[in-house]
């Protein structure tokens, strides 16, 4: 089935750096999300992306998140600089359309450590 | 907002034997319902998504029954096997206010199912 890739698996920083997080979409698909799960909670959402511009982003999408699909290449979560509550492990999702019934393809996530 | 509670955390079962994960949400406004498992290391595959209320959904070696009345989601592992074993996430999506759909899924804790031989 369509698979959706997150480079890397992966990620250990130092509190205060960027990190840029990667995902490459499945590839017709137009809408791109991003959520997060701290350890041992759940998955919450962070943001969506649609035609180059955010449509929506929950309390925890933080002033230090940003999220851009350069020229139609990976669609990447940028954090700069980083916290210790961002450790988590992000999850990428791509679906063709939007609407509720969408089925959203997700990567296997990133998981961050920020030390 | 929508609040998903998932239970239990983690169960064990035979191989075999049937097993029941259960979902209960809050927002009535509340309209699509996925069923995702979650094979360590690998993304979520979705195993099914519903909105009819209290209808069963079959699936392979699963079934789905959603109750709207009570708010209810549940899946039902029937005769668990070895490849069973991996994490199971519940998802709703909601109206929005506009009374459109948007893609935003709002998540369960998440079940660690675990097949004994």
């Amino acid at each position: 089935g369509p698979k959706v890739l997150q480079i890397p698996s992966h990620q250990i920083i130092d509190m205060g750096q960027m990190v840029t997080l990667n995902c490459d979409p499945v590839s017709n698909h137009l809408y791109f999300y991003w959520y997060k799960q701290i350890l041992g909670q759940q998955m919450e959402f962070l943001v969506n992306f649609y035609n180059g511009k955010v449509m929506e982003k929950s309390k925890l999408f933080k002033d230090q998140f940003s999220v851009e699909r350069p020229d139609g290449s990976y669609f990447t979560l940028k954090i700069q600089p980083t916290a210790l509550e961002d450790s988590a492990v992000y999850f990428c999702a791509s679906s063709l359309g939007t609407g509720g019934a969408e089925t959203l393809y997700f990567g296997s996530g990133t998981r961050l450590t920020v030390l | 907002g929508e609040q998903v509670e998932q239970r239990p955390p983690h169960l064990s079962v035979r191989e075999g034997d049937s097993a029941v994960i259960t979902c209960t949400y809050t927002d009535p406004n509340s309209y699509y319902f996925f069923w995702y498992k979650q094979e360590p290391g690998a993304s979520l595959q979705l195993l099914m998504k519903v909105f009819s209320s209290t209808e069963i959904n079959e699936g392979q070696g699963f079934t789905v029954l959603l109750n709207k009345k009570d708010k209810r989601l549940s899946l039902n592992l029937t005769a668990a096997h070895p490849g069973d074993s991996a994490a199971y996430f519940c998802a709703v999506s909601a109206l929005e206010n506009t009374g459109g759909l948007s893609g935003k899924l709002t998540f369960g804790e998440g079940t660690q199912v675990t097949v004994i031989s």
